[in-house]
């Protein structure tokens, strides 16, 4: 039981180049999250899937987008990088609504020169 | 006014010391809250709930005001693995988002 991954663990991109970030997990969650985490910023949701086959916008979207291919998979894609999206990204995902607690992937760190 | 704001710290403390944390959130309809930990380039973890009758897990103690709309955390007989940044979060009503405080930085000292 690997509970949430992420991949790649560290990446570098040239601005204007498009990268997917990658996040599984095995813990049969209905949802799942993309946050990123920026100093003195705290931790920003981008987008969330509540169910298989649905996405929805979080509070930083811009410059993102989100497939959840099936239930276990949740990718986050940047069609053209810019240096602002410079930034650490988790993957979570969360049984159920409420009082179920979110359990986080290892961490995408990015870095866009 | 940031929905959930914290302290940044970071608070320096020797070993043995108690610790408290306070965090405010401006949501009064919030449903649940939770502290996590988050240590030097890892992922969060959850650390505990906070409920509104409070709990205590081990050597933590976590409390709700909702009157005053905030959650404290309270942390005795510190040890160095306590060093950590630690999270408030919380849960506006119907939803399974999360609001995360930007964290409370502990560093416990020899």
């Amino acid at each position: 039981n690997a509970g949430v991954t992420q991949t790649p663990k560290f990446q570098v991109l040239k601005t204007g180049q498009s990268m997917t970030l990658q996040c599984a997990q095995d813990m049969n969650h209905n949802s799942m999250y993309w946050y990123r985490q920026d100093p003195g910023m705290g931790l920003r949701l981008i987008y969330y899937s509540a169910s298989e086959g649905t996405t929805d916008k979080g509070e930083v979207p811009n410059g993102y987008n989100v497939s959840r291919l099936n239930k276990r998979e949740f990718s986050l894609r940047l069609e053209s990088a810019a240096p602002s999206q410079t930034s650490v990204y988790f993957c979570a995902s969360q049984g159920s609504l409420g009082t179920d607690t979110q359990y986080f992937g290892p961490g995408t760190r990015l870095t866009v020169l | 006014r940031k929905e959930v704001e914290q302290d940044p710290g970071p608070f320096n403390v020797p070993e043995g010391a108690t610790v408290a944390f306070n965090c405010t959130y401006s949501n009064s309809a919030s449903q649940s809250f939770f502290w996590y930990r988050q240590d030097c380039r890892k992922e969060p973890k959850l650390l505990m709930s906070v409920y509104s009758s409070g709990n205590e897990d081990g050597r933590f103690t976590a409390q709700l005001n909702r009157a005053s709309q905030y959650i404290s955390l309270l942390i005795r007989d510190s040890k160095l693995s306590d060093s950590a940044t630690y999270l408030c979060v919380v849960t506006p009503m119907n939803t399974d988002k999360l609001i995360f405080g930007t964290g409370t930085r502990l560093q416990v000292f020899p």
